[in-house]
């Protein structure tokens, strides 16, 4: 069965700082792998994914993600952080065709 | 497009109660996910459903719960009767097939009293 790690749960970062989430996963294969955007109140707002091709993918608000096979990783990065980047992040995994395993999420807080 | 709509956004209730959840998905999406978010188990997949049809209720987590789709436009969630266990949010996604990815809803928040 596939699974995610998400080793931080919560970081703190200066606005216009870079910003790193980390996101390891179990799979036997190569996984679908996803990171999705949860701001308070309201539902998963899709980032980026990776299916195969290219390792570093290119998502929405900036944001892009590396997938390291070696490492069973999939990890998110922002290279400036806007104050409207607090919020909760979820790294997920699909083995199927549609079964996703969702991390555990990371809170990211933006300080002025 | 209008993104998956689900309602009521807030549902408070009694415990005994039955509590109705809606989703109409995206036009044109095929499958249909029910998800519940709490803070001890994190996001949790009920039920898959794929051209109307339950594909994977595996994570249903008992009898009291049940999920139709009577059409491509509308899928409920029904617990019945409910328990104060059952507080959470609870969110509907669709995709296409085809290893899209899912688009949600921005959930129910359900309290049971």
């Amino acid at each position: 069965a596939q699974s995610v790690t998400q080793p931080d749960i919560h970081i703190t970062v200066s606005e216009g700082a870079s910003l790193e989430l980390r996101c390891n996963y179990s799979y036997g294969a190569t996984p679908y792998l996803f990171w999705y955007v949860q701001s308070p109140g309201q539902g998963l707002q899709l980032l980026l994914k990776y299916f195969s091709g290219d390792t570093l993918v290119q998502g929405i608000k900036g944001f892009e993600a590396e997938f390291k096979r070696s490492q069973s990783s999939f990890n998110l990065r922002k290279p400036s952080v806007h104050w409207s980047d607090a919020a909760e992040y979820f790294c997920a995994v699909g083995a199927s065709d549609y079964k996703l395993s969702f991390g555990a999420g990371t809170t990211v807080t933006v300080r002025a | 497009d209008a993104g998956v709509i689900q309602s009521p956004r807030h549902e408070v209730t009694e415990m005994g109660q039955e509590v109705t959840l809606r989703c109409k998905p995206i036009s044109g999406h095929n499958s249909l996910f029910w998800y519940r978010q709490t803070m001890m188990r994190g996001l949790e997949l009920l039920i898959y459903f794929n051209n109307n049809v339950p594909i994977d209720d595996s994570g249903m987590p008992e009898d009291r719960f049940s999920a139709k789709m009577p059409n491509a436009s509308f899928s409920t969630l029904k617990i019945q009767p409910s328990e104060p266990r059952d507080s959470a949010v609870y969110f509907c996604a669709s995709r296409r097939t085809g290893n899209q990815p899912q688009h949600f809803g921005d959930g129910t928040r359900l309290s049971i009293l």
